[in-house]
């Protein structure tokens, strides 16, 4: 079926360190993307997006990258600090329509390592 | 700005009791979803609004769960009755005309014993 998934349940770096959280998309449909960061006992905070018609988009200390040709997404975390221990998750919509409701990934748990 | 609000933060029920959830969206804000989160998964949708009419409810248990707007701005979002599958974080989302980012809200945490 349709589905938003992450290659890792969990990832531990070392703090300073660059995090890459990968993800892998199977609605070739999709032209949205977008990474959430959610910490314990809050609701998912916006990270960065992009639209299909990017390959590379950056803001600050976060870089996603979209493959499309094999449905990939990652989103790189540069000199990662220790508040950006969260679960990770990437989700995915199809615009232009006017159901819009987003599919997420089952997550990625970010252990930061002192 | 004021984010998205929601009330209340837990709720403890019995199974086959009700309860409803409270949403108030960004101000301005005609687009309003509620998500499920399960333990360990990542959100599901529910319910989108657009202003007071619903767009899609397709993924809505209608046999117990229901959701209205009525004025078009805060949501409310009931469990009639609950099983004990429904212990979940409830998530309300909002987003502005012709923008893409969902903004959440901290979410209500029910546990159904």
């Amino acid at each position: 079926g349709e589905s938003v998934g992450l290659h890792l349940p969990t990832l531990s770096v070392q703090e300073g360190d660059n995090s890459i959280i990968n993800c892998a998309y199977s609605n070739s449909a999709s032209d949205y993307f977008i990474w959430y960061k959610q910490e314990s006992g809050k609701g998912p905070q916006f990270i960065i997006d992009i639209r299909s018609n990017m390959d590379k988009r950056q803001g600050q200390r976060v870089t996603v990258l979209l493959n499309k040709t094999v449905k990939h997404l990652s989103l790189q975390i540069a000199a990662t600090q220790p508040g950006d221990s969260a679960v990770y998750f990437c989700a995915e919509k199809r615009t232009g329509g006017g159901a819009d409701g987003l599919t997420f990934g089952k997550g990625t748990h970010l252990i930061i390592q002192p | 700005e004021a984010g998205v609000a929601q009330s209340p933060r837990y709720k403890i029920i019995e199974k086959r009791q009700s309860v409803a959830f409270w949403c108030n969206p960004i101000s301005g804000h005609a687009t309003l979803y509620w998500y499920q989160q399960i333990l360990g998964q990542g959100p599901k949708l529910l319910i989108q609004f657009q202003n007071n009419g619903v767009v899609d409810d397709s993924q809505l248990p209608k046999d117990r769960f229901s959701a209205e707007r009525l004025k078009g701005v805060d949501s409310t979002l009931k469990i009639q009755p609950a099983k004990l599958e429904d212990s979940a974080v409830y998530l309300c989302a909002s987003r502005a005309n012709g923008r893409n980012i969902q903004y959440f809200g901290a979410g209500t945490r029910l546990s159904v014993l």
